[in-house]
C-alpha cells in the first residue's frame, strides 16, 4: 500500500525553464492538495484538486503556475519560467474525501532553480 | 484570518526526558482541527496527532500527546520519553471549518541530546 508518491525527489531548472512536479496519491485517494515550503518557513497551501476539477487554487501565483488531475494518472503541478524565488520544496498531500479526514504527505520534490 | 504562532524557533532536550513545543492559534471560528506534523532532516511531513476542537479529552498517539487549551487557543506538543530519532521540525496546524486546507505555523527544530 504506497503512500503519496511524488517525483523527482530534487529537480534543478535554469531560469527561465519550466518544472513539471509530479504527484500520485495514495490508493483510493481521490483529493490533492499542493503545498510550497520556502527555506525555513511552514507549508503555505497552493492548490486542491480532484480529479479533472480543481476546487480552490486561492494560494496559487496567479502567474506561470497551473496544476491539474487528470482522469488518469498523476497530478502534475506547473511552473513556467522559473525564477530563483521558486526556489522551495513542494509537497504533495492527498486525502479520500476534502474534508476532516487527515492528509498524507509526499515526501516531496525540492526545486533548485540556478 | 487564520493564524498559527509557534514561539520556540529551537529546543533542546535530553534523551529520555519529556518536552512540550508551543503552539497557538487565532480564529474565531468554534469548529477547527488541530494537527501536528514531523519534518526529519529527510524532508518528508509525517503525521503526529490531531485535535478536534470539539474533542473532550486530548489527544494521545503513543509517546506525542496534544494539551488543548481551548480557551487560550493553544495547542502544545507533549514528547514524552524523548529518542534521539525524535530530532526534527515540528510544525503545528490548523483547518478551519469548511476549508481545503492547512495553515501552517513557522516549525520547531528539536534536538534531542544523548
Amino acid at each position: 500500500n504506497a503512500g503519496v508518491m511524488q517525483n523527482p525527489r530534487h529537480l534543478v531548472r535554469r531560469r527561465g525553464q519550466e518544472a513539471r512536479l509530479r504527484c500520485s496519491p495514495m490508493k483510493g485517494h481521490s483529493h490533492v492538495y499542493w503545498y510550497r515550503q520556502l527555506p525555513e518557513e511552514g507549508l503555505k497551501f497552493m492548490v486542491y484538486l480532484q480529479k479533472e476539477n480543481i476546487i480552490d487554487e486561492s494560494g496559487m501565483p496567479k502567474e506561470r503556475f497551473s496544476a491539474e488531475f487528470p482522469k488518469e494518472g498523476p497530478s502534475i503541478l506547473r511552473i513556467q519560467q522559473v525564477v530563483r524565488g521558486d526556489s522551495a520544496a513542494y509537497f504533495c498531500a492527498s486525502s479520500p474525501t476534502g474534508s476532516r479526514d487527515g492528509y498524507t504527505f509526499g515526501s516531496g520534490t525540492r526545486l533548485t532553480v540556478v | 484570518a487564520q493564524k498559527i504562532t509557534q514561539t520556540q524557533p529551537g529546543m533542546f532536550v535530553q534523551e529520555k526526558e519529556a518536552v512540550t513545543l508551543d503552539c497557538t492559534y487565532d480564529t474565531s471560528d468554534p469548529s477547527y482541527g488541530l494537527f501536528w506534523y514531523k519534518q526529519p532532516s529527510s524532508g518528508e511531513m509525517i503525521f503526529l496527532i490531531y485535535q478536534g476542537s470539539y474533542d473532550q479529552q486530548n489527544a494521545t498517539e503513543g509517546r506525542y500527546s496534544l494539551n488543548f487549551q481551548k480557551a487560550r487557543k493553544s495547542a502544545n506538543l507533549v514528547i514524552s520519553a524523548s529518542q534521539l530519532g525524535d530530532s526534527a521540525m515540528y510544525f503545528c496546524a490548523m483547518r478551519p471549518p469548511g476549508a481545503n486546507n492547512l495553515f501552517f505555523g513557522t516549525g520547531t527544530r528539536l534536538t534531542v541530546i544523548p
